[in-house]
């Protein structure tokens, strides 16, 4: 059982756009940055979105992220078969003093 | 180019020990905190530990505390995971990630990974 909760899957047509949600409590998301992660099958997570919204260099802005009360949201538009992939959210925790993940959403591009 | 390689996975038995390292290379090791995050077979990421860039501070996870030890080397430029008491429930493939900075608990660099298998 993770502590943020996550959609175990989500599923769009490619150009269409999906969200994926992360709920969390105010001991994580509600008072820490989040992040997003894509994992790739048979790969390493590669980091997709840091404090809340931001995109590291050379991820396109087709991925956004945002953040309201305990709760976060990843969005991806315009889909493309490349990203069907696991995606995961993650943040401090103060309570339990380490990372916390999400259970991961699979997202498969119909 | 930041680069970060895991080695020393491998199967063991219930009970046994086994040390990873994380090689790094690209950035300066001494300036970052590090963490080890791992993934059960068809499972998702769990967050094992954490150590500040001297090595002086460490946290674990509840379910590795008194059982696996985080330590570094900075002018070897690697990582360590010591892992003794280990179940069957430890594994998974165990991923070295470098934190963005002190403090900011994203991580933006992740090796290859390394498989443990617990298993007699």
């Amino acid at each position: 059982q993770s502590v943020l909760t996550q959609p175990p899957s989500v599923s769009a047509a490619p150009g269409q756009k999906v969200t994926i949600s992360c709920s969390g409590s105010s001991s994580n998301i509600g008072n820490n940055y989040v992040s997003w992660y894509q994992q790739l099958p048979g790969t390493a997570p590669k980091l997709l979105i840091y404090d809340n919204n931001k995109r590291p260099s050379g991820i396109p802005d087709r991925f956004s992220g945002s953040k309201s009360g305990t709760s976060a949201t990843l969005g991806i538009t315009g889909l493309q078969t490349g990203d069907e992939a696991d995606y995961y959210c993650g943040t401090w925790d103060s309570s339990l003093s380490g990372v916390v993940f999400g259970g991961g959403t699979k997202l498969t591009v119909l | 180019e930041v680069q970060l390689v895991e080695s020393g996975g491998g199967l063991v038995q219930p009970g046994g020990s086994l040390r990873l390292s994380c090689a790094a290379s690209g950035f300066t090791l001494s300036s970052y905190w590090m963490h080890w995050v791992r993934q059960a077979p068809g499972k998702g990421l769990v967050w094992v530990s954490r150590i500040n860039s001297d090595g002086s501070s460490t946290s674990y996870a509840d379910s590795v505390k008194g059982r696996f030890t985080i330590s570094r080397d900075n002018a070897k430029n690697t990582l360590y995971l010591q892992m003794n008491s280990l179940r069957a429930e430890d594994t998974a493939v165990y991923y070295c990630a470098r934190e963005c900075g002190g403090d900011c608990f994203y991580f933006d660099y992740w090796g290859q990974g390394a498989l443990v298998t617990v298993s007699s």
